[in-house]
């Protein structure tokens, strides 16, 4: 079973500061997602990684796969960046198509 | 589009009462899940439908069942609530891709206390 851990676990910063959250992982993998949860409970996928980096405006997502680590980075933070930000990656352990999540990282950004 | 809808959205139940969660989704996934999610924890898969007709326990299923109704349609049953099982449920769907895994959608989730 894969293990996933994220840090740090909360983080507050400063509008307009860059932000990064990482997250490691135990088993390799073919790809990994990072999720947002709103303040409001629902949860939307950011991007699914299997190398190599993402942008998706303001947003980063990199993924080293020989170290078993990816980061997630926010630019230019802003209030409504503030969320719960979840690492997932495949339990090989299961089925296809199941994901393990970290427990996730609460960002709060002050205005 | 709808996406992944949930019902109900809030529901408070006395220790030992029955109820079912309802989920549907309109992207024409193949595949289905239950996740709870409690303070300090992350997501936890409960039951899961890889296919319409196909249903497997998760990490955390015991106290649960599920019935895959149609292709669009999973439910989850508590058959006799307990306490333990107060948390935000929320089901997922996704297409389904061999040795690889795809972005999973999920619903608003349900908002359970048991009393």
């Amino acid at each position: 079973k894969n293990e996933v851990e994220q840090s740090p676990q909360n983080l507050t910063a400063q509008e307009g500061e860059f932000i990064t959250i990482n997250c490691s992982y135990s088993v390799g993998i073919s790809a990994l997602h990072w999720l947002q949860q709103h303040p409001g409970g629902g949860i939307v996928s950011l991007f699914m990684l299997s190398s190599g980096k993402k942008k998706h405006g303001r947003l980063i997502a990199t993924i080293n796969i020989q170290e078993k680590h990816s980061s997630l980075h926010i630019t230019a933070s802003h209030p409504r960046d503030s969320a719960v930000y979840i690492c997932a990656v495949p339990n090989y352990g299961g089925s296809q198509g199941n994901l393990i999540f970290g427990k996730g990282t609460k960002l709060s950004v002050k205005p | 589009n709808a996406g992944v809808t949930q019902t109900p959205k809030f529901q408070v139940l006395k220790t030992g009462q029955s109820m079912t969660l309802q989920c549907a989704q309109d992207m024409n996934h193949n595949s289905m899940y239950w996740y709870r999610q409690d303070p300090g924890m992350g997501l936890r898969l409960i039951y899961y439908s890889a296919s319409e007709g196909t249903t497997d326990k998760g990490e955390v299923p015991n106290g649960y069942n599920v019935s895959r109704l149609n292709k669009r349609e999973f439910s989850l049953r508590l058959e006799s609530a307990a306490p333990s099982q107060t948390s935000v449920y929320f089901c997922a769907s996704s297409e389904t891709q061999q040795g690889g895994v795809r972005e999973q959608y999920f619903g608003p989730g349900t908002r359970l206390t048991v009393t």
